[in-house]
Order: C-alpha cells, then sequence, then structure tokens
C-alpha cells in the first residue's frame, strides 16, 4: 500500500493526451517538491519532473506537471509508441520522515 | 555527468546480509545526498535511505530500521548499502541514486538484482 496514490494504468491513442494523477495528503505532497520519473522496461527510473514543475534539459515540453493542494498532476500530449512505460511521482513526506513513491502507472499506447 | 556504477548481482541465504556499492565519477561527490531505493519483482519503488558524504549521517526508512546501514567512503566515491536479516521478500533489483538540488532523484545507478533464496 503505497502512501502516494495513483491509477493503476492509463491509455490513449499516439498523438492524444493522458494525465497521470497522484494523490498524497498534509505531509507531502501538501507541502513538499513532487518528483515523476518514467522507467522503461528493464531500465532504471528517469527523472522526468522536479520541482513540481520543471524539466531536466533533454526531456521534451510534451511532458508538464502541476499541483492542487494535496495533488498532483503528469500531463503527457502528443502520446507516442516510445513513452509506453511506468511513471511514478514521489516526494517527502514529513511524518515519516522518508521519501515516498506513488504505485506508478502503466502508460500504454493504443 | 555524474555517472553511478553498481556492483554486480547477488544471491544470498536467508538471514544473511548483502553489501551493495554504488561508485560516483563525474560531479560533486561529498555534497551531494545518495540513496538507496529498492524495487521488489514487478512491484514500485521503496526508498530505503540516503547518505550526503560530506555529513556522513545517514537517514533510513522506518521499514528499514535497524536492518540497513548506508555508508560512504570519500577517498573512493564509493557508497554502500548493507541490508541484514535476509528475508525471500527482500529479493529485488537495488538502485542507488543521486539526489539533486530539489530532492529529485537525478541520476540513477544500473541497478543490483539481490535474490535472496535457500
Amino acid at each position: 500500500q503505497s502512501v502516494l496514490t495513483q491509477p493503476p494504468s492509463v491509455s490513449a491513442a499516439p498523438g492524444q493526451k493522458v494525465t497521470i494523477s497522484c494523490a498524497g495528503s498534509g505531509s507531502n505532497i501538501g507541502r513538499d517538491y513532487v518528483s515523476w520519473y518514467q522507467q522503461l522496461p528493464g531500465a532504471a527510473p528517469k527523472v522526468l519532473i522536479y520541482d513540481t514543475y520543471k524539466r531536466p534539459s533533454g526531456i521534451p515540453d510534451r511532458f508538464s506537471g502541476s499541483k492542487s493542494g494535496t495533488s498532483a498532476t503528469l500531463g503527457i500530449t502528443g502520446l507516442q509508441a516510445g513513452d509506453e512505460a511506468v511513471y511514478y511521482c514521489g516526494t517527502w513526506d514529513s511524518s515519516l520522515s522518508g521519501w515516498v513513491f506513488g504505485g506508478g502507472t502503466t502508460v500504454t499506447v493504443l | 555527468q555524474v555517472l553511478l556504477v553498481q556492483s554486480g548481482a547477488e544471491v544470498k541465504r536467508p538471514g544473511s546480509s548483502v553489501r551493495v556499492s554504488c561508485k560516483a565519477s563525474g560531479g560533486t561527490f561529498s555534497s551531494s545526498p545518495i540513496s538507496w531505493v529498492r524495487q521488489a519483482p514487478g512491484q514500485g519503488l521503496q526508498w530505503m535511505g540516503r547518505i550526503i558524504p560530506i555529513v556522513d549521517k545517514p537517514d533510513y526508512a522506518q521499514i528499514f530500521q535497524g536492518r540497513v546501514t548506508i555508508t560512504a567512503d570519500k577517498s573512493t566515491t564509493t557508497v554502500y548499502m548493507q541490508l541484514s536479516s535476509l528475508r525471500s521478500d527482500d529479493t529485488g533489483v537495488y538502485y542507488c541514486a543521486r539526489q539533486g538540488e530539489w530532492q529529485e532523484f537525478k541520476n540513477w545507478g544500473q541497478g543490483t538484482l539481490v535474490t535472496v533464496s535457500s
């Protein structure tokens, strides 16, 4: 049971948009930076978004992050076959004094 | 660019310990937190703990307290994670990851598969 709640899966056709939600609480998302990670099959995770909405260099602007209250959202526009992966949200939890992740969301391109 | 290279796969008996290394090259080793993240087969990511080498005072996830030890060797720019009293559900891939300014997991090692089996 993850501290952050994500939908298990989302899907859309190529070129379409998907959004992935990440629900937390006042001790984590409500008070700290959120980051998002993409994990392709057999690979280590890669950071897509940090500080809730910033993208590292090399990450296309098709990926976006936002936050409202105790929930965060990752958006992917112009969906491509190469976007098929598992996506995780993560942040620091002050009550647990530790980093917490969502359970992961599998994105399928139809 | 920071590169993190981890030690190879391990097979361990229940009740034993495992130590995984993570050698960093490039970037500023001493001042950046390095965390360990576990991924059980087919499961999500689980943070185990972290260390800032220059501070040398690790933080551990509550669930691993008492079983995990994270150390750093500044002379070799290597971070170690030791997990003791291994159980079958400790089987998984263990990643080291360097954290950035916003605490994001910026650079990841390639992962080390630890298999716990009798």
